[in-house]
């Protein structure tokens, strides 16, 4: 079975700083791809960024980037320079390929001016 | 182009009744998925669609509900004798092919009292 865990029900940050949101997985597929969305109070999913597991470089996008571990089945999100519109529920996602999603239960980041 | 449109984007509806939920994907994705996401969780799986066929609707909770997609476009999410658990968004996403990044709809909020 796979599974997501998204330890962090809530996080804040400043805005300008830095955070990082956590993610770990279960799978025994070598194959697979990751994804953080982003939820804002509007309910459209939006994909934030994207990690197929057989790279082993690091995807980034703009101010976001991940922390991929594959043997530690570990995926966090890094956001630097934090902006009052990152505000949002942040899903961490799994997928086999070809399958379907399986998310997490979700991180509420706020941003405090 | 246009991104994934989903109607109604609320709907009420009685314990017993009959609902139907439409989902339009961008236009030329052959996959579709339907998602249910109660109040604090993760997306759940229900249904993937590869053109007009169901190529896993194992996350179908029961046989109450059904899905269809008979011309490989828009696809209709159909719920039966609905019970207040049934409450939650419904959200619909699209993929170019089933290994490629998932665009989701705003969702439609089901309530059932």
């Amino acid at each position: 079975a796979q599974t997501v865990t998204q330890s962090q029900p809530e996080m804040s940050v400043q805005e300008a700083e830095t955070v990082t949101l956590s993610c770990t997985y279960d799978t025994s597929e070598s194959d697979y791809y990751l994804f953080w969305y982003k939820q804002p109070p509007s309910r459209q999913m939006i994909l934030v960024i994207r990690q197929e597991a057989y790279k082993q470089q690091n995807a980034t996008e703009n101010r976001f980037s991940v922390n991929f571990q594959k043997a530690a089945k570990s995926f966090s999100l890094k956001i630097s320079d934090s902006q009052l519109g990152d505000a949002a529920m942040y899903f961490c996602a799994y997928r086999k390929v070809g399958n379907q999603f399986y998310f997490g239960t979700g991180t509420s980041l706020t941003v405090i001016p | 182009g246009a991104g994934v449109s989903q109607t109604p984007s609320n709907k009420v509806t009685e314990k017993g009744k009959y609902v139907e939920l439409r989902c339009d994907p961008i236009s030329g994705h052959t996959a579709l998925y339907w998602y249910r996401q109660s109040l604090g969780q993760g997306p759940e799986f229900l249904i993937y669609f590869q053109g007009t066929g169901a190529a896993d609707d194992s996350g179908l909770p029961n046989d109450r509900f059904f899905a269809v997609r008979p011309e490989g476009s828009v696809s209709t999410l159909k719920i039966q004798r609905t019970e207040r658990g049934d409450s939650a968004v419904y959200l619909c996403a699209s993929s170019p092919m089933p290994q490629e990044t998932q665009y989701f709809g705003p969702g439609t909020r089901l309530l059932v009292l």
